[in-house]
């Protein structure tokens, strides 16, 4: 399989800790994306990081791309109960197709 | 700020009818996408389209499957014989280029084949 594998499938954490979660590919990759999902609804886009980048940050969002292990992680700090949802990691391959994981489902505690 | 849009949000059909879902791209976007995701699986992919034609299609998007853009504005998915499995969510997505950027996904419509 080609697809994306996010690790945890699912996470429950104390309101302001931070989360961490996981994705591993097999294939070549132009870019990684990470994706939100709330239940029920439509994929945000959350973050980009291409190729040739080892590390991003937006906000309260950081991810990191090892290409060598080809892995991923996105770390969401100071998490909120706001941020419940499903998070999906999405490697672009080189035909510029998204391969999908079946997702971390993050729950926060208030 | 400019979103794709999805109709009808649920669409409740049943087996063996045909089923038009409608997606209207952000408005200068070039490519499109339809993906689904069964409840609670992970997102699959469908079908990209570029230049009035298909770009890339997976082995879900069979036969029974077609895609078309009518008139510039709407982006459409027709399942010809629906089946009870092809109950699921149903997501257009948009982006302007392709290769290197996040692409713009609706808000999906839910289609219950009965």
């Amino acid at each position: 399989s080609q697809q994306g594998e996010e690790d945890p499938q699912a996470l429950s954490i104390q309101e302001g800790e931070n989360a961490t979660m996981n994705c591993s590919y097999k294939t070549s990759i132009n870019n990684l994306q990470w994706y939100r999902q709330n239940s029920g609804r439509g994929l945000v886009h959350l973050i980009l990081i291409r190729s040739n980048e080892r590390e991003k940050h937006s906000g309260r969002l950081r991810v990191t791309l090892d290409t060598s292990k080809k892995s991923s992680s996105l770390l969401i700090t100071a998490s909120r109960a706001a941020d419940t949802a499903s998070y999906f990691c999405a490697p672009m391959d080189s035909n510029y197709q998204l391969i999908w994981g079946a997702g971390t489902k993050l729950i926060i505690k208030p | 700020e400019p979103e794709v849009t999805q109709t009808p949000s649920h669409q409740v059909t049943q087996m063996g009818q045909e089923v038009i879902l409608r997606c209207v791209p952000i408005s200068n976007h070039l490519y499109f996408y339809w993906y689904r995701q069964i409840l609670g699986q992970k997102v699959e992919f469908l079908v990209s389209f570029y230049n009035n034609e298909i770009s890339e299609k997976s082995e879900i998007f069979d036969d029974q499957f077609s895609v078309e853009r009518p008139d510039g504005s709407n982006f459409t998915l027709k399942i010809r014989s629906t089946k009870l499995e092809d109950s699921a969510m149903y997501f257009c997505a948009s982006n302007p280029l392709a290769g290197v950027y996040e692409q713009y996904f609706g808000p999906g419509t839910r289609l219950t084949v009965t």
